[in-house]
């Protein structure tokens, strides 16, 4: 079955850097990438999603890369603010596959 | 409005006891699942509805019994409850038949066996 991996699993950087977060797929033949943002003590919600089709997409400061030869993908944040404190997962599906499985999700920190 | 609403958002019980959470969506969302988070926070989904029909059941032990009285219905009732089944419920829904579509997550149920 589909496999996700996701790192680093913590990320500390300062207000203002950028953040990477990448994630490798197993199954070829997944095709939805979404990521889904959880701040302490709340419910994860999608932040962005790419579907294999598409090589890149941006939202404001934040992008998602998609590279299927490789199986894998990544967010990037710019300009990092201390609202974007959270746990970030990443997560691929297919549509045969009837679930979508979550990366173990990176603990990241914004610095003052 | 809330979008997907779990009830209890906190569960404390005894080793043994039987408990119930009960979530609803009011998206006409076709497909809803329950997810569960633990300390780690791993997200792993257990089972899988799509208009009251079940598609997925993630080897969860059959204490754990979900029921879809409605597709806007989906409720987690668990039998003889262990310290291990200590965790974050997610109950979650997605439009359509397919599921390469965006979740929408509730606001999970804390639950705590002692």
């Amino acid at each position: 079955g589909e496999n996700v991996e996701q790192h680093p699993s913590t990320l500390s950087v300062q207000e203002g850097d950028s953040a990477v977060i990448k994630c490798t797929y197993s199954d070829s033949a997944s095709n939805y990438f979404p990521w889904y943002k959880q701040e302490l003590g709340k419910r994860p919600q999608l932040i962005i999603d790419i579907r294999s089709n598409v090589g890149e997409k941006k939202d404001q400061r934040i992008a998602v890369t998609l590279n299927k030869t490789a199986k894998h993908f990544s967010l990037h944040i710019t300009e990092t603010q201390p609202e974007d404190s959270a746990v970030y997962f990443c997560a691929a599906s297919k549509a045969s596959a009837s679930k979508i499985i979550f990366g173990s999700g990176t603990r990241l920190s914004i610095r003052p | 409005d809330t979008a997907v609403s779990q009830t209890p958002k906190y569960l404390v019980t005894q080793m043994g006891n039987d408990k119930s959470i009960k979530c609803e969506q009011n998206l006409g969302h076709d497909t809803m699942y329950w997810y569960k988070q633990d300390s780690k926070k791993f997200l792993k989904i257990m089972f899988s509805y799509n208009n009251k029909e079940l598609i997925i059941n993630e080897t969860v032990p059959n204490r754990f019994s979900p029921k879809s009285p409605d597709k806007a219905h989906l409720n987690l009732h668990i039998n003889s409850l262990e310290l291990g089944d200590s965790a974050v419920y997610f109950c979650a829904s997605s439009p359509g038949t397919g599921y390469n579509s965006p979740l929408h997550f509730g606001n999970g149920t804390r639950l705590t066996v002692t």
